[in-house]
């Protein structure tokens, strides 16, 4: 069975450019959240879709906005970008059945670097 | 006050001794705690998880939970090198974001 995936491995943007990320889940799992995790810090949380909806976002402006799509894969948009958005952004998902519905599990990350 | 604290470190442990990672959390209603390991510049890796107080063993990782004490530990035995990482501790939060993170604990393991 598949992980978790993410694309690009790495984006290069410049700032003022916007960057859009992507991840598909585990297949049968609804959930999908975004973390964000800047060199030598932890992870941030920034965004939690289910079902197609925004169920939660982190402590981050709205510049940082993202959507879920019906075969529950999700994209996060981030606009005019920052020099200090430069980090690791993590995508994980869960599934939506039995008792550990709050397992997640993490893809391997898409490296954005602004200059 | 954070809600999931772990000692940032760094841990060193000598090669073949046991490495004891803690981490306490706020939230006296969470359920769910989960160790996670990641490796430098790679997204975190789930090694276990435990939900009722007590041990768990599975290979040469053990969690432990008390849940009086607010308390969840991570026990590895027979230390190896590969597992010089950084290991975070995650607690179900109050269904706003499912899952909450400590900052993670550096361990490094000499030869």
């Amino acid at each position: 069975e598949a992980g978790v995936t993410q694309s690009p491995t790495h984006l290069i943007k410049t700032r003022g450019q916007q960057a859009t990320l992507r991840c598909s889940p585990i297949s049968g799992h609804t959930s999908v959240y975004w973390y964000q995790q800047a060199l030598g810090l932890g992870l941030q949380f920034l965004l939690w879709y289910d079902e197609g909806e925004e169920r939660n976002r982190g402590n981050f402006p709205p510049r940082f906005s993202g959507r879920q799509f019906p075969n529950y894969s999700s994209e996060l948009n981030v606009n005019a970008l920052e020099l200090e958005d430069s980090a690791l952004y993590l995508c994980a998902s869960s599934s939506p059945w039995g008792w550990a519905t709050d397992t997640q599990y993490f893809g391997p990350g898409t490296r954005l670097t602004v200059l | 006050q954070k809600e999931v604290e772990q000692n940032s470190g760094p841990l060193s442990v000598p090669e073949g001794a046991i490495a004891s990672l803690n981490c306490t959390y706020s939230d006296r209603g969470s359920q769910s705690f989960f160790w996670y390991r990641q490796y430098s510049g790679k997204s975190p890796e789930l090694i276990m998880s435990i939900y009722s107080n007590g041990d768990k063993e599975d290979g040469r990782f053990t969690a432990q939970l008390n849940k009086a004490s607010q308390y969840v530990s991570l026990l590895i035995r027979d230390s190896q090198p590969s597992d010089s990482a950084t290991y975070l501790c995650a607690v179900n939060g109050q269904g706003a974001q499912k899952l909450v993170f400590g900052q993670g604990t550096r361990l490094t393991i000499n030869p």
